[in-house]
């Protein structure tokens, strides 16, 4: 079974202060794709960050860094310098090579607190 | 282009009626998908589409839903005969080419109601 799963549903942040979301996935697949989604409430999802497993560097975009271990099949979430506007529900998921659905976990709630 | 838009935003129902969705994707977005997401979970797959092609479909999606799009362009999403378990956010989302990294944009999502 391919899952993905978030252990930590809600977590909190004072402003400017790093934090670090967790996520663990079971696939048998070699090739994969990895994302980090940002829900904020009432808006639509939108992409943060993505990873190929082929690749061992680790993605960043901005504030947002990945720690990918692929032999550990762990992809945490580093939110540097957190903003008000980070408030989110955020999800982990993955797409199996050669298939187009993701497969999302459960999300982790984050509040940043001012 | 604004975006994948789901119409309509909310639905209230009454059990045992028929509702009817609609995604208009991005325009020159191939690939269409349709996910089902409760309070407090992660989306869940239910189908997808590549061009006019229904190329997957979960065993979530019973007998009762049926997907379709025309031409490839807009998608509608079909439930008979609902029943309260269909109470959910049923989001669309839409990607560009065959290759799995790409990006996937979602629309804002329908939020139904079954009473």
């Amino acid at each position: 079974a391919q899952t993905v799963t978030q252990s930590q549903p809600e977590m909190s942040v004072q402003e400017a202060e790093t934090v670090t979301l967790s996520c663990t996935y079971d696939t048998s697949e070699n090739n994969y794709y990895l994302f980090w989604y940002k829900q904020p409430p009432s808006r639509q999802m939108i992409l943060v960050i993505r990873q190929e497993a082929y690749k061992q560097q680790n993605a960043t975009e901005n504030r947002f860094s990945v720690n990918f271990q692929k032999a550990a099949k762990s992809f945490s979430l580093k939110i540097s310098d957190s903003q008000l506007g980070d408030t989110a529900m955020y999800f982990c998921a993955f797409i199996p090579s050669n298939t187009g659905k993701l497969i999302f976990g459960q999300g982790t709630t984050l509040q940043v607190k001012p | 282009d604004t975006g994948v838009s789901q119409n309509p935003r909310h639905k209230i129902t009454k059990r045992g009626q028929n509702v009817t969705f609609r995604c208009d994707p991005i325009s020159e977005h191939n690939r269409l998908y349709w996910y089902r997401q409760t309070l407090g979970q992660g989306p869940e797959f239910l189908t997808y589409f590549q061009n006019e092609a229904q190329l997957e479909k979960s065993r979530l999606l019973s007998d009762r839903f049926s997907a379709e799009r025309p031409k490839g362009s807009f998608s509608t999403l079909e439930i008979q005969r609902t029943e309260q378990g269909d109470s959910a956010m049923y989001l669309c989302a839409s990607s560009f080419t065959r290759d799995p990294s790409t990006e996937a944009f979602f629309g804002q999502g329908t939020r139904l109601t079954v009473v």
